[in-house]
């Protein structure tokens, strides 16, 4: 277990919707990251937060945003849901900001869009 | 911004062979270089990672080297053993404006008995 928890595990909706992903980091860790998962598309990343505050931010479409709130905890929401955000979303959390910190992934939200 | 390259995208070996996988990346001012394991259906967990400061590192049965001239970085996997048998994702990043770590596409190591 590394610590850092997602819920839900799978999430069924249809195209269109709006769904909201949620991560708590590890213990002490202040920097939570977003990362897509598809089978053609490997693990990309999405978006970095540290301290409450964007630190850096990947590919990541503009129906999609996220934010992390004072308790460190973060969410990211999907919004006008197409076909092809069908993925699963790890988030991950790290105690540095900056580039060489480790990073210890959540078991993952496997997003299915019918 | 960064771009990282992994080959090769399957890889199957005998247990007790030695497995090899390699990346290239493309900016110089990455300085961090981890790679995860996943395996079927769970999370990336970190198995290795080499800084730009050092050339090698080991740890047991699994190295990692580094040619910073070259971008380049392989991970070697001696004494294979079924357990082995993942996806293997090499990533760089580079400090400061965050922790951007951008991955390789991943290798699908089988080891067979």
């Amino acid at each position: 277990d590394s610590g850092v928890t997602q819920t839900p595990k799978h999430l069924i909706t249809a195209t269109g919707q709006r769904v909201t992903l949620r991560c708590s980091p590890r213990s002490g860790d202040l920097s939570v990251y977003w990362y897509q998962q598809s089978l053609d598309q490997g693990l990309q990343f999405l978006i970095q937060y540290y301290n409450g505050e964007e630190r850096a931010k990947g590919n990541i479409l503009e129906r999609f945003s996220a934010q992390q709130f004072p308790d460190l905890h973060s969410e990211l929401n999907l919004s006008s849901l197409e076909l092809g955000d069908s993925a699963l979303y790890f988030c991950a959390s790290s105690v540095e900001g900056t580039g060489g910190g480790k990073l210890f992934f959540g078991s993952g939200t496997q997003l299915s869009v019918l | 911004g960064e771009n990282v390259e992994q080959h090769p995208s399957t890889l199957s070996v005998q247990e007790g062979d030695s497995a090899v996988i390699k990346c290239t990346y493309s900016d110089s001012a990455s300085n961090y270089f981890p790679w995860y394991k996943q395996e079927l259906g769970k999370r990336p967990q970190l198995i290795i990672d080499i800084r730009s400061n050092v050339g090698e590192k080991k740890d047991q049965r699994i190295a990692v080297t580094l040619n910073k001239t070259a971008k380049h970085f392989s991970l070697h996997i001696t004494e294979t053993q079924p357990e082995d048998s993942a996806v293997y994702f090499c990533a760089a990043s580079t400090t400061g404006g965050g922790n951007k770590l951008t991955f390789g596409t991943g290798t699908q190591l089988k080891v067979e008995l």
